[in-house]
């Protein structure tokens, strides 16, 4: 079963509107956390944002925000007002307790329109 | 801070040949992961090491492939006898002791193999 599902493969967005990017998990563990990174054309992999299991309250990281729902083992990644740069590629990652290696979806590739 | 380096950036080897990939994990960093992304694919872990010992190889090919992360000097992913199918981007990763959560990446090495 996969561990990581991200069920778009690609999603538009108008310049300055909010967009929502779906990530959905499966662990049994407990204790785990939840990464989203960023990919540009350029190739490199920017961490965005972390949710510890733990984590009462939903990350932010400026216009960056993790929609954690625990019980329905989702944590969507939320981008508000867009800008043409957030145009790339978007990967969930869960780094289940007890492992240090990451799991990665197979990425939404958002595109920011004008 | 400079933050994870990875050299070459750009691989070309002829099948048969041998690919070494080197990472210098960021200052303070004394964990070292690779990931590996084929072409339209989200990363997969091959390796997690600390200075001097392979933490978790779960994720490394049975033969071919080995890593190191010596006291001195930088990580290096080596790949004996290319074929074509290595060809992809290899990611490495650093993160610190006691900040394991967060895993910041390289820019990666794209590999490719004729």
């Amino acid at each position: 079963a996969q561990k990581i599902t991200q069920t778009q493969p690609g999603m538009f967005v108008q310049e300055k509107e909010a967009v929502t990017l779906d990530c959905t998990y499966d662990t049994s563990d407990q204790s785990y956390g939840l990464f989203w990174y960023k990919q540009p054309s350029s190739g490199e992999m920017i961490f965005l944002i972390y949710q510890g299991s733990y984590d009462e309250q939903n990350a932010t990281e400026g216009r960056y925000s993790l929609n954690f729902q625990k019980a329905r083992k989702s944590a969507n990644l939320v981008i508000s007002a867009s800008q043409l740069g957030d145009s790339a590629m978007y990967f969930c990652a869960m780094r289940e307790g007890g492992s240090e290696k990451l799991v990665f979806g197979k990425g939404t590739k958002l595109t920011v329109n004008p | 801070n400079a933050g994870v380096m990875q050299n070459p950036r750009h691989l070309v080897r002829r099948r048969g040949q041998e690919a070494r990939l080197r990472c210098s994990p960021m200052k303070g960093h004394s964990h070292v992961y690779w990931y590996r992304q084929l072409p339209e694919e989200g990363l997969k872990f091959m390796v997690y090491l600390q200075k001097e010992n392979i933490i978790d190889e779960s994720g490394m090919p049975k033969e071919r492939f080995s890593a190191e992360f010596p006291k001195e000097g930088p990580s290096i992913l080596r790949i004996q006898q290319v074929v074509r199918g290595d060809s992809a981007a290899y990611f490495c990763a650093s993160s610190a002791a006691g900040e394991l959560e967060t895993q910041y990446f390289g820019p990666g090495t794209r590999l490719l193999v004729l």
